[in-house]
């Protein structure tokens, strides 16, 4: 069975621009979470939805949005670019609300690099 | 505010030895607590999920143990070797925190051969 799935593996973008990535949940997930793992920082919370709708966010700034499709994937969308956003993107999915164990698995990520 | 605090932050041992590796957490009202796997660049590997009404969780050579009422989680590796060599991260899914699971800053260990 396929874990999670995250694309593009590395990514380099330019101070102002705009950047997507994208997650595939395990099968049978509903829920999928971003978290920010900036150097030095540790790992930070972004996003979680499930079922197709916003359920929190974390402490970031309204550049950093994103979706999530029918299918349960989801693309995290970054805009105006900063310097201080180069980090490690992970996605997380779990069976989603209502049927959760709370246990969450993590993809490989997206390394994003602002120049 | 929940706040999670691993110790120690960088562990060094010879390949063969049992370690613990230690998690604190200020806010006792978790939903769950569950330790992964870091490799370098890479993303997270789920080791153990340990619910708030379990005291401990085995998975081959790790256990992990939870005890709510001081805030604290252990990680025990017995027979360390070469391959355990990560970065271990704890985590809690505070009890009102709606998906936000909060991290501790890690382990990062290294077994020698």
């Amino acid at each position: 069975e396929a874990g999670v799935t995250q694309s593009p593996t590395h990514l380099i973008k330019t101070r102002g621009q705009q950047a997507t990535l994208r997650c595939s949940p395990i099968s049978g997930h509903t829920s999928v979470y971003w978290y920010q793992q900036a150097l030095g920082l540790g790992l930070q919370f972004l996003l979680w939805y499930d079922e197709g709708e916003e359920r929190n966010r974390g402490n970031f700034p309204p550049r950093f949005s994103g979706r999530q499709f029918p299918n349960y994937s989801s693309e995290l969308n970054v805009n105006a670019l900063e310097l201080e956003d180069s980090a490690l993107y992970l996605c997380a999915s779990s069976l989603g609300v209502g049927r959760d164990t709370g246990e969450l698995f993590f993809g490989e990520g997206s390394r994003l690099t602002v120049l | 505010k929940q706040e999670v605090t691993q110790i120690p932050a960088a562990l060094s041992v010879p390949e063969g030895e049992n370690l613990v590796l230690n998690c604190s957490f200020t806010d006792s009202a978790i939903y769950n607590l569950q330790w992964f796997r870091q490799d370098p660049g890479k993303g997270l590997t789920s080791l153990l999920l340990i619910q708030s009404s379990q005291r401990e969780q085995t998975s081959g050579r790790l256990n992990a143990s939870l005890d709510k009422s001081s805030g604290r989680s252990t990680l025990y590796i017995a027979a360390s070797q070469p391959g355990d060599s990560a970065t271990y991260l704890c985590a809690v899914l505070h009890g009102g925190s709606q998906g936000n699971l909060i991290f501790g800053k890690g382990t990062k260990l290294s077994v020698k051969p």
